[in-house]
């Protein structure tokens, strides 16, 4: 199975929150990104989160890590028609590895 | 503009034909690694290189080769293109933050179409 998986879609209405999930394999996980990639662009990093930090917050959005659950979900608070795009999450896995490794990536897609 | 530089933006060519992707990492990074998208297997890692060095393989078919230059450039080499290698080849740079955070830069890709 994949070491790091999302749900493929999510839709919201303007103005609601978003909250994108993530689950990981590796306990071993040291640090846990989210990435956003645009139309036509490449992957931009939005935060990333270290395994001993349970929250992190920066602006709208806030990270929260599970690490008993190996869980990870980005909530974007009052989402914008300018937050659709694709979101991944990533991780360095593997046992000290420090190559990121990518989910599949969710469409958040934001609609009036 | 990220800083990463990738050519040729899009590229169409047939099976069986060899073709080249170039990247330029962003001033100042050492690492340059190389990942594939497509929709059928996501985001994976192909190649990581580290001032000239290959320091680490993911999965990289046999076809496919690289290498970083001493001006720290680095070049995908895709040879026997088949329909399946269709996809986009991202290179992506990085800096280590203060935390030990690997954190990627990414160009904007080269979209690859083999006919």
């Amino acid at each position: 199975g994949e070491d790091v998986e999302q749900s493929l879609f999510l839709s919201v209405r303007e103005g609601d929150s978003s909250v994108i999930n993530c689950t990981y394999t590796d306990s071993s996980s040291t640090y846990l990104y989210w990435y956003k990639q645009e139309p036509g662009a490449g992957l931009q990093l939005l935060t990333y989160i270290f395994s001993n930090m349970d929250m992190k917050q920066d602006q709208r959005l806030t990270v929260l890590l599970n690490k008993k659950d190996k869980h990870l979900s980005l909530r974007i608070a009052d989402t914008q028609t300018g937050d659709s795009a694709i979101y991944f999450c990533a991780g360095t896995l593997s046992g000290g590895s420090y190559i990121p490794t990518f989910g599949r990536g969710t469409s958040l897609i934001v609609h009036p | 503009d990220s800083g990463v530089t990738q050519t040729p933006k899009h590229l169409i060519t047939a099976t069986g034909q060899r073709v080249t992707l170039r990247c330029s990492p962003r001033s100042g990074d050492l690492s340059v690694y190389w990942y594939q998208q497509s929709l059928d297997q996501g985001l994976q890692f192909l190649i990581h290189y580290y001032n000239g060095e290959e320091r680490a393989k993911g999965n990289i078919l046999e076809r496919f080769s690289a290498q970083q230059f001493p001006d720290l450039h680095s070049e995908l080499n895709l040879s026997s293109l088949e329909l399946g290698d269709s996809a986009l080849y991202f290179c992506a740079s990085s800096v280590v933050h203060g935390a030990g955070a690997n954190v990627l830069t990414f160009g904007a890709g080269s979209r690859l179409t083999v006919l």
